[in-house]
């Protein structure tokens, strides 16, 4: 199994351009859930999904879309790139339909311009 | 909603000594508590988790303990290593809920 697969590893954008992060997973997990990582701030839950087609909002959702069309992919989506945010994503899933025992990816370091 | 406080933000150990990180959690609904290790360049690793129904638990060299009562729990390192050098991360969440909350981190650095 490859786990959780992120690309791209970096990405350089312009204020107000837009772009995906992707995530896919091999482990047929039903959870998978989208953090972003600032400084001193530890990790926050951006967007989640239970399974297929269900998706729901975490603390930080505002200025990102997600949509889950099979089990593997969760891709999210910068509708119109801000500096604020400039930041570590991770994307991560679980067996069951909950946050326990994740597995995370790599991540994907953005910088917006 | 759920906030959880870590201490301390860094802690320095000489090899062999202990390590303890605790946090502090402010729902009382939340029972699952997990501790994640986080290397330079790398995503989050769990490490080790508790539930509200026990206080203890152990992995060799790593135990959590949890005060429901308190609202506290605890990430107990014994015997470090250099290799135990990283960021960890403690985080809360509800029983059948599905938002994990995370602390802000403990950078623990390890001298040999």
């Amino acid at each position: 199994n490859a786990g959780v697969t992120q690309t791209p590893k970096f990405q350089v954008l312009k204020t107000g351009q837009s772009m995906t992060l992707q995530c896919a997973q091999d482990m047929n997990h039903e959870y998978m859930s989208w953090y972003r990582q600032d400084p001193g701030m530890g990790l926050r839950l951006i967007h989640y999904s239970v399974g297929a087609g269900i998706t729901d909002q975490g603390e930080v959702p505002n200025g990102y879309n997600v949509s889950r069309s099979t089990t593997e992919d969760f891709p999210l989506r910068l509708l119109s790139a801000a500096p604020s945010q400039t930041s570590v994503y991770f994307c991560a899933s679980s067996l069951d339909r909950g946050p326990e025992t994740q597995y995370f990816g790599p991540g994907t370091r953005l910088l917006v311009l | 909603g759920e906030n959880v406080e870590q201490h301390p933000s860094t802690l320095s150990v000489q090899e062999g000594d202990s390590a303890v990180i605790k946090c502090t959690y402010s729902d009382s609904a939340s029972n699952y508590f997990p501790w994640y290790k986080q290397e330079l360049g790398k995503g989050p690793q769990l490490i080790i988790d508790i539930r509200s129904n026990v206080g203890e638990k152990k992995d060799q060299r790593i135990a959590v303990t949890l005060n429901k009562t308190a609202k506290h729990f605890s990430l107990h390192i014994t015997e470090t290593q250099p290799e135990d050098s990283a960021v960890y991360f403690c985080a809360a969440s509800m029983e059948y809920g599905n938002k994990l909350v995370f602390g802000a981190g403990t950078i623990l650095r390890v001298k040999s």
